[in-house]
């Protein structure tokens, strides 16, 4: 059974770096079959998809936070994280990362336990 | 960027009657659309996908049809623990979306 496990600072100031890792557990992220995604829902709202990565490092973002946002890969760790810059309080959400069902089935089946990240000064 | 419109924004329904969630797409994306359940406080969980496949240990009273623009989410007869948000997701194209969300709330 596949497990994501995400972790980060919770609390930010406008300008900072949002930082969060997810773990994966019960299954390789090196598998050929899949991309790790990062999700992220302001409170009380719909969910926004921010960006994707493959094993290989190849990745695909939403171009609304293209320049703020990087998602790399750690396969040694069986992790993947996200990075967003420059924060401002709308980027105040829950971030979720999840599994792609495969690797051209872009729907999520896996998703982490979700991190609240306020920015605030 | 595609546009997933949900209709209603609120159903409120009794256990045991029939919902009928609607997803519409501003372009079609062929097959290429999830449904995903979401309670407070806890991640969304996947349903249905392509658009009518269900996901690992989803009962049967809830199914998913349509192609193209238009999709539906059917839950044939409410239990009570599936009073929630649904989101529909489209993965047709580029930059993935998902819906504003419909709850299905208890009358």
């Amino acid at each position: 059974q596949v497990q994501l496990q995400q972790w980060g600072a919770g609390l930010l100031k406008p300008s900072e770096t949002l930082s969060l890792t997810c773990t994966v557990s019960g299954g390789s992220i090196s598998s050929s079959g899949n991309y790790w995604g990062w999700i992220r829902q302001p409170p009380g709202k719909g969910l926004e998809w921010l960006g994707s990565v493959y094993y290989s490092g190849s990745t695909f973002y939403n171009p609304s936070l293209k320049s703020r946002v990087t998602i790399s890969v750690d396969t040694s760790s069986n992790q993947f994280s996200l990075k967003l810059s420059s924060v401002t309080a709308a980027d105040t959400a829950v971030y979720y990362c999840a599994r792609h069902a495969g690797v051209i089935s872009h729907y999520f089946d896996y998703w982490g336990q979700g991190t609240l990240v306020t920015v605030s000064s | 960027e595609i546009v997933l419109t949900q209709s209603p924004g609120t159903l409120s329904l009794s256990p045991g009657e029939r919902a009928t969630l609607s997803c519409r797409a501003s372009q079609s994306v062929s097959n290429n659309v999830a449904w995903y359940q979401q309670k407070p406080g806890q991640a969304p969980r996947l349903l249905i996908y392509g658009p009518s496949s269900r996901a690992t240990g989803i009962p049967e009273r809830i199914s998913g049809s349509g192609s193209g623009t238009d999709f539906t989410l059917t839950i044939s007869r409410l239990e009570p623990e599936d009073f929630a948000m649904y989101y529909c997701q489209q993965y047709g194209k580029a930059p993935l979306t998902f819906g504003g969300g419909t709850k299905v709330q208890i009358k």
